[in-house]
C-alpha cells in the first residue's frame, strides 16, 4: 500500500528564514506525490507535485520540493518565510493503482513568527 | 484547476438526524472523490463517487452510513446518516479535472458538528 510519513507535528520558523517541511514516502511503483495546504477554517489549496521529471518542483506562493528517489523523500521547502505561511501543511501520495486516491500524511504545522 | 462549490459550509446538527451535502464542479471532472477530516485529524476518504452507478467505498464505510449519488460528471451529493456527535467532521468533496495532470482539488469543505 502507498504511505506517506509527516515527521514532525509541528515546525517553528523565523520569519525571513528558510523553512523546510518534512516528507517520506513509500509507494510501489512510480511515486506522484502532492503537497496541500490547509489555513484556519478552510479547504485544502493544492501547492505543488511530482509526477516526473525535475526533482527540484515550484509550486504557488514560492514554495517549492526536492524529489529524492534514493532517499525517499519529498521535502517542502521555502528559501524565506512568511508569518502568513502559517498554516497545517499535508503531503500526499496519489495510489495509481488502487482507486486513484490520495493518501495523506498526518499533517504539520507550521508557525511562523515575527 | 477548478471552481468546487459545497452546500451547505457549516451546519450544527441534532443527533438522529441526516444532513446531505452537496458538491458542484465548474469543470469536467473525471473523478470525485468525498473525504472526512476529523478534528485535529488528516484526512480519510470515504468513498469515491462513480457517475450513474453505485460508490465505490473504502473499508470502514458503509452506504447505509454514507449513501453517495452522482447523477452526472460534475455534481454529487453525500448524506451522513442517522448522526451521531462522533460524525463531527470537515467533509471535503474533491476532484481530478480533465487535463489537470493528474492533480486532485479540493472544495472548501462542510463542517458539521453534530449536537
Amino acid at each position: 500500500a502507498q504511505s506517506v510519513a509527516q515527521p514532525e507535528d509541528q515546525v517553528n520558523v523565523a520569519e525571513g528564514n528558510p523553512l523546510t517541511v518534512k516528507c517520506t514516502y513509500s509507494v510501489s511503483g512510480n511515486p506522484y506525490l502532492f503537497w496541500y495546504v490547509q489555513y484556519p477554517n478552510r479547504g485544502l489549496q493544492f501547492l505543488l507535485k511530482y509526477i516526473t521529471g525535475d526533482n527540484l518542483v515550484k509550486g504557488s506562493y514560492g514554495f517549492e520540493a526536492e524529489f529524492n528517489k534514493s532517499q525517499t523523500s519529498f521535502h517542502l521547502k521555502k528559501p524565506s518565510a512568511l508569518v502568513s505561511d502559517s498554516a497545517l501543511y499535508f503531503c500526499a501520495v496519489r495510489d495509481m493503482e488502487y482507486g486513484n486516491k490520495l493518501v495523506f500524511g498526518a499533517g504539520t504545522i507550521l508557525r511562523v513568527k515575527s | 484547476s477548478a471552481v468546487i462549490s459545497q452546500k451547505p459550509s457549516r451546519d450544527i446538527c441534532q443527533r438522529g438526524t441526516s444532513l446531505t451535502i452537496q458538491c458542484q464542479v465548474d469543470s469536467q471532472v473525471t473523478m470525485m472523490f468525498w473525504y472526512r477530516q476529523q478534528p485535529g485529524q488528516s484526512l480519510t476518504l470515504i468513498a469515491t463517487a462513480n457517475q450513474g452507478s453505485e460508490a465505490t467505498y473504502e473499508s470502514g464505510f458503509v452506504i447505509d452510513k454514507f449513501p453517495i449519488s452522482r447523477p452526472n460528471l460534475t455534481f454529487s451529493t453525500l448524506t451522513v446518516s442517522n448522526m451521531s456527535p462522533e460524525d463531527s467532521s470537515i467533509y471535503l468533496c474533491s476532484v481530478e479535472v480533465l487535463n489537470s495532470g493528474n492533480t486532485i482539488y479540493f472544495g472548501e469543505g462542510s463542517w458539521l458538528t453534530v449536537v
